[in-house]
């Protein structure tokens, strides 16, 4: 049965420092692995989408890194900004599993001023 | 392009009484796959239609049910609610559900059981 772990539960981290976020999974047999923004009771916001077959995917300030053999993946935040307080969460898909992500339990981010 | 919409955006129930919530998705979406999320057990999956199907289901008990109709627009019921029931539920639109496709999500409805 598929875990999806995300350590620290929260983190704090003053304006301009990097933010790195970490995602685990137990069974490396995924088809994709997603990172989401979810702000205080609100919906989800997709930031990036990593197929199996990549390591890496960059948008902006994101860049996202999948290591699949080990069950990783990890979440960079550049020159981090107050705006990017929220809860980010990951998920993955799993053959067989139309329409479904599992989910770890989220990352909840406050950047100072 | 609209994004996918739900409605309403919040109800307040109470025990026993039954409630239906409603998901519009992105234009050309066929797949919706919807998802309650509490703070004990985080984002669970619920289940997921395609083309007025559904093609896969959460560990949900039968009181939770859904349907989509044929222009993919879908609605989740909820009947006999309990005080556990109190969530926020999500629903996700996809072109096709596939596992490449990525999901977009909509604000939520939160529900509150009183």
């Amino acid at each position: 049965k598929q875990e999806v772990t995300q350590i620290p539960a929260a983190l704090s981290v003053p304006e301009g420092e990097n933010l790195v976020l970490n995602c685990s999974f137990t069974d490396s047999a995924i088809y994709n692995l997603q990172w989401f923004r979810q702000d205080p009771g609100k919906g989800l916001t997709s930031l990036l989408l990593i197929q199996s077959s990549q390591r890496e995917q960059t948008s902006g300030r994101l860049n996202a890194s999948l290591d699949k053999s080990s069950g990783r993946s990890t979440l960079y935040i550049a020159a981090s900004q107050p705006g990017d307080s929220a809860t980010y969460l990951c998920a993955v898909r799993q053959a067989d599993s139309w329409g479904k992500l599992q989910f770890g339990a989220g990352t909840q981010v406050v950047v100072t001023p | 392009k609209a994004g996918v919409t739900q409605t309403p955006r919040y109800l307040i129930k109470t025990r026993g009484q039954q409630v239906t919530l409603s998901c519009s998705p992105i234009s050309g979406h066929r797949s919706v796959s919807w998802y309650q999320q509490t703070p004990g057990q985080g984002l669970q999956f619920l289940f997921e239609y395609f083309s007025e199907t559904q093609r896969n289901k959460g560990n949900f008990p039968g009181r939770f049910s859904g349907r989509q109709f044929s222009n993919s627009r879908s609605e989740m019921n909820v009947s006999t609610l309990e005080l556990g029931d109190s969530a926020l539920y999500l629903c996700a639109s996809s072109l096709r559900g596939g596992v490449t496709d990525t999901q977009y999500f909509g604000p939520g409805t939160r529900l509150t059981v009183l």
